[in-house]
């Protein structure tokens, strides 16, 4: 097992640009979820993929926007940034009743 | 819609016992989640309740009543390494999102 990998680590934009985020699941898993986490708060859902379809979606404006690839990887697209939007993004990848998540990707807005 | 409420932050002192709440209110319900969590880092696994009753897992217990709409996660003997942000988080009755509540801090002082 690889367990859930996110890249980057840490990154730095300017208000209005877009970004894309990555994660590759853990082995076998066929089911995807992002989540924002602003500091000192819980993670809140964007979207989760299921076979490369979305199949649910958070409280989020369409400017966030997201893909599932064949090998179950994923990418999360946030255009036209904001200061909000500063915050740990999570990747989390699951089969059955299990959620595993990687370690973020710290998205600073400036 | 789903709330989730938990307590902002508690201290404790090592080698004793603490009790962590979390009261939810959802629309549908099929299973309460335990992470922890440190400061930058995944949220870890800890314990996984769908029916009612306890569950116990060496240092850590996780209690459910669905029908009071309430859990707590009992941590015990505690040790300084235990002091991070504690998540309890609902699945929905779609199974495609985790509803997280705000987190609790916990601080172990030696």
């Amino acid at each position: 097992e690889t367990g859930v990998t996110q890249s980057p680590t840490h990154l730095i934009k300017t208000r209005g640009q877009q970004v894309t985020l990555r994660c590759s699941s853990q082995s076998g898993h066929n089911t995807v979820s992002w989540y924002q986490q602003a500091l000192g708060q819980g993670p809140q859902f964007i979207f989760q993929y299921y076979r490369e379809e979305e199949n649910g979606r958070g409280n989020f404006p369409p400017r966030f926007s997201g893909l599932q690839f064949p090998n179950y990887s994923s990418e999360l697209n946030v255009n036209a940034l904001e200061l909000d939007d500063s915050a740990l993004y999570l990747c989390a990848s699951s089969l059955g009743w299990g959620y595993t998540f990687g370690s973020g990707t710290r998205l600073t807005v400036v | 819609g789903q709330n989730i409420d938990q307590p902002t932050e508690m201290t404790a002192t090592e080698g004793a016992i603490v009790q962590i709440n979390c009261t939810y209110q959802t629309s549908g319900f099929n299973g309460l989640f335990w992470y922890q969590q440190h400061a930058g880092e995944a949220p870890t696994f800890l314990s996984y309740n769908v029916l009612d009753g306890l569950e116990e897992k060496g240092r850590f217990s996780s209690f459910l009543s669905r029908s009071k709409g309430y859990s707590y996660l009992l941590l015990k003997e505690l040790q300084m390494k235990d002091s991070a942000s504690y998540l309890c988080a609902v699945r929905g009755a779609a199974g495609n999102k985790l509803t997280f509540g705000g987190g609790t801090r916990v601080l172990v002082k030696p």
